[in-house]
Order: structure tokens, then sequence, then C-alpha cells
């Protein structure tokens, strides 16, 4: 299957500062990006997704002004956490599909523990 | 918010056990796919099941999407302790590949 990579697998950051995760698609281009949230032992909640060239749409109670989202070319999506604050811990992972598949490919996720 | 009702939650299973595993839902999925995941890394697809009452196995595990499309089952048999990890369905309610909504998880323990 097609490879997704995300970097960094984890982060520990301070209260009040900024994160940024990145989702790369190595092998193939991905027209849509999905970025996922999973606290511990639940399952994973989709929080946005973006499609190359266009702006994300956010799922109902997710902050667009926290969770930035850029998708500027086929094969890098960012999410970057503003104001990263205790509750904000958690393991964030990205899906990557192309237009003409419907399966979408997993990065190994980002464990951020912010402090 | 959450529409899949996976179960079980949990299973401890001694190896060579046959295990099976289940997710039903309201309403009507076009798509069911089956993931696991390890500790600390990302879903890994296992199955994909594209048509109601479609059974496609993979390996030693099996799954099907039910024929009202609202509920599909995944079999692992003979497990061995590298089965062990959380076991997700999803569904799609699109074919052209719309966002997924997950299962709670099933969490499989193997007992050497």
């Amino acid at each position: 299957g097609a490879v997704v990579s995300q970097h960094p697998s984890w982060v520990i950051c301070k209260s009040g500062t900024s994160v940024k995760i990145e989702c790369r698609s190595l092998d193939f281009q991905a027209t849509t990006m999905f970025w996922y949230r999973q606290f511990p032992k639940q399952s994973l909640m989709l929080m946005a997704t973006s499609n190359e060239g266009s702006k994300a749409t956010y799922e109902q109670g997710v902050e667009k002004d926290k969770f930035l989202i850029n998708h500027a070319s086929l094969t890098l999506s960012t999410l970057t956490v503003t104001s990263a604050h205790p509750e904000d811990s958690s393991f964030y992972i990205c899906s990557a599909r192309t237009s003409w598949d419907t399966e979408a490919f997993f990065g190994q996720g980002t464990r951020l523990t912010v402090v | 918010g959450q529409q899949l009702n996976q179960s079980p939650q949990s299973m401890f299973i001694q190896e060579g056990e046959d295990v099976s595993m289940n997710c039903t839902s309201s309403s009507i999925f076009n798509t069911w796919l089956w993931y696991k995941q390890d500790p600390g890394e990302g879903p890994v697809l296992l199955i994909a099941l594209y048509k109601a009452g479609e059974l496609t196995s993979n390996g030693r595990l099996t799954a099907q999407f039910g024929i009202t499309r609202k509920d599909s089952f995944l079999n692992i048999s003979a497990s061995i302790p590298s089965d062990v990890g959380i076991y997700f369905c999803a569904g799609q309610k699109e074919t052209s590949g719309s966002r997924l909504t997950f299962g709670e998880g099933t969490q499989l323990t193997v007992n050497p």
C-alpha cells in the first residue's frame, strides 16, 4: 500500500506555544487528507478534512482558529496546534487518499504532550 | 458524533482460539473497513468491503458486509500472539471516499 509519513512522531511543548505536525504522502498524490485526534483508550475522532488548494472543512466542535490546517501541495498537509494547552495533549493521526481511490492510508501518528 | 457500535469492547483469548467482533449502525454505510492499531501507531487497513453481502478473506481474517448495509463482522482464526492490538471498524457513507466513521474499538489480548 501507499505510504503516509507523519513528523514528528512525538513532541513535548510548553503551554501557550504552537506546534506544527506534518503529514506527507510519499509515493502518491493526496488530493484529500484527513486529520484525526485520539485520546487514550478511545476511538479516532475526525477533526477536519483538507483538500489540496482549498480551505479545510472542520467537524463540529473543532476550533478552526486553534487547529490550523494547510494543504498547500498534493503531498503535504500540516496541522498547527496554536496556543497549546494540556487538554490538547493527544495522539494526532493523519490519513491521505487520492481522488480516484476510496482507500485512505494512515500515518503513524504524532503524540503531543503539552506541559 | 459516533454512529458505530462495536463489540465486544475487549477480549482475552488463548493462542489458537478463533475470535469474532462486530459493528452495527443505525444508518446505512456503503463501505465497511476493518483496521488494526498497535500501540503508538496509526491504524493499518486489514480488509475493505464494498458490496452488501460480500465476504472477504485476508489470510486468517474474514470479514463480511451485512446484507442490510448496517453491520459488519470480523473473524480471526487460529489467533497468534502478534494479533494483539485494537481492532476498529469504520464505515464510509459514499463510495467516492468520504470521511470515515470509526467504531469504539475492540482490544484483543492473546495469551500464549
